[in-house]
């Protein structure tokens, strides 16, 4: 069973910086199967990324995602106000079907 | 416009059961799998069980193995889970999930739901 793991577990930045968010998985991805979602307080998850560098309809280019294998990444560059919120990675390519990372909080101060 | 709306939650005692559905629209049900996801207070998201587009495959996290079942009526364009035995750290927010295609693996989530509140009290 694959288990990911997010660092860091929060991050406090200013607008206009760049951030980037981790997700390690335990063993290796099947096939780059691997999304990232977006959750604001009060809302349900926004999907952002999938096959780990393919953005979704609507997500500005700001959002990028990279990896592969075991090591995968969310970069958010020129960081707005409406950016903060919580970030989970999943897998959806192994046994079992879906597993998501325990969340990364980013906080725009 | 795809939509989907969970209904079913509450509140019910340790060892009770409860039944939710999740009502789809805006797109061919049939053609894709569905999952719920929930979401403990104050926690991350934790996928419960998935259900392919015709019903052929169907897998559950350990957590709730033996205990929930996931189904669906395609002709009712629904999606259920009847849970049992339900303890208090089943309480959480549960989420219908859209999957991208009709199979259970390869596919992410592309739509969800505004959740529905299960809350099991000990």
């Amino acid at each position: 069973e694959i288990v990911l793991t997010q660092s860091p577990g929060t991050l406090s930045l200013s607008p206009g910086e760049r951030v980037t968010l981790s997700c390690r998985a335990s063993q290796s991805v099947s096939g780059t199967y691997l999304a990232w979602y977006q959750q604001k307080p009060g809302q349900a998850p926004r999907l952002l990324i999938y096959g780990a560098s393919s953005r979704a309809t609507g997500i500005p280019d700001r959002f990028s995602g990279s990896g592969s294998g075991t090591d995968f990444t969310l970069t958010i560059s020129r960081l707005e106000p409406e950016d903060s919120a919580v970030y989970y990675c999943q897998q959806y390519g192994s046994s079992p079907p879906h597993a998501f990372g325990q969340g990364t909080k980013l906080e725009i101060k | 416009e795809v939509q989907l709306v969970e209904s079913g939650g509450g509140l019910v005692q340790s060892g009770g059961s409860l039944r939710l559905s999740c009502a789809a629209s805006g797109f061919t049900f049939i053609n894709y799998a569905m999952a719920w996801v929930r979401q403990a207070p104050g926690k991350g998201l934790e996928w419960v069980a998935v259900i392919s587009g015709g019903s052929g495959n169907i897998y559950y996290a350990d957590s709730v193995k033996g205990r929930f079942t996931i189904s669906r009526a395609n002709s009712k364009n629904t999606m259920y889970l009847q849970m049992n035995s339900l303890r208090a750290e089943d309480t959480a927010l549960y989420y219908c999930a859209k999957e991208t295609g009709y199979m259970v693996r390869g596919n992410y989530f592309d739509y969800w739901g505004q959740g529905t509140l299960v809350t099991v009290s000990s």
